[in-house]
């Protein structure tokens, strides 16, 4: 079984700051990493990926990957009321399965 | 399409029947995953699609679940004989093909209720 372990919150984080999730995973072949987000009652929907060590950044969000630790994290800057939502950690097993985690709820105070 | 569309959107169902469950992939999508996530739980893995092939059925969690893709296009999952544990919403997802970079994309969902 290929285990994605996150905390599953709530993250509670003002308005401004810097919100950090993070996921580790057990299966150390995995190559391929992602970040969904899903608002309440909604389907998830993709806002990273990365595939190599190192920070990858995209506006206000960063996603960092450390294969050695088998630990992938989302940082998300200037965080606001609208990022309140789950976020889903996703590894991708042998190219054609992914496995998500069960996601950290994240608050956003204004 | 522009997106992957699922439907119905919302489905009851009596215990006992048969339900059929649509998903209509991103145009060009050769790979198509099927999710299922009940209330305040996670994705669970059901079964996965390469064209109309299925490699990997190893989610479905009873023979009462099946799915079948035509036209390496629309995707059935269909549910005998329902119960109530299989209320849960059901995910499709799509990807342009398997491989290192893919990236899945998903649909709106269909939210079953068995009564």
């Amino acid at each position: 079984q290929k285990e994605v372990e996150q905390n599953s919150g709530p993250l509670s984080v003002p308005e401004g700051a810097i919100a950090s999730l993070n996921c580790t995973y057990s299966d150390r072949v995995s190559q391929s990493f992602f970040w969904y987000r899903q608002y309440s009652g909604k389907s998830p929907e993709l806002i990273m990926s990365i595939y190599s060590n190192g920070d990858k950044e995209d506006g206000r969000f960063t996603a960092q990957l450390n294969k050695a630790s088998q630990y992938v994290s989302l940082l998300i800057r200037d965080s606001q009321p609208s990022d309140s939502a789950t976020y889903l950690c996703a590894v991708l097993y042998n190219f054609n399965k992914f496995y998500f985690g069960s996601g950290t709820k994240l608050n956003v105070k204004p | 399409g522009a997106g992957v569309s699922q439907s119905p959107s919302n489905k009851v169902t009596e215990k006992g029947k048969d339900v059929e469950l649509r998903c209509d992939p991103i145009s060009g999508h050769t790979a198509l995953y099927w999710y299922r996530q009940s209330l305040g739980q996670g994705l669970e893995f059901l079964i996965y699609f390469q064209g109309n092939s299925a490699p990997d059925k190893s989610g479905l969690p009873s023979d009462r679940f099946s799915a079948e893709r035509t036209g390496g296009s629309v995707s059935t999952l269909t549910i005998q004989r329902t119960q109530q544990e299989d209320s849960a919403v059901y995910l499709c997802a799509s990807s342009p093909q398997t491989g290192f970079n893919t990236e899945a994309f998903f649909g709106q969902g269909t939210r079953l209720t068995v009564v």
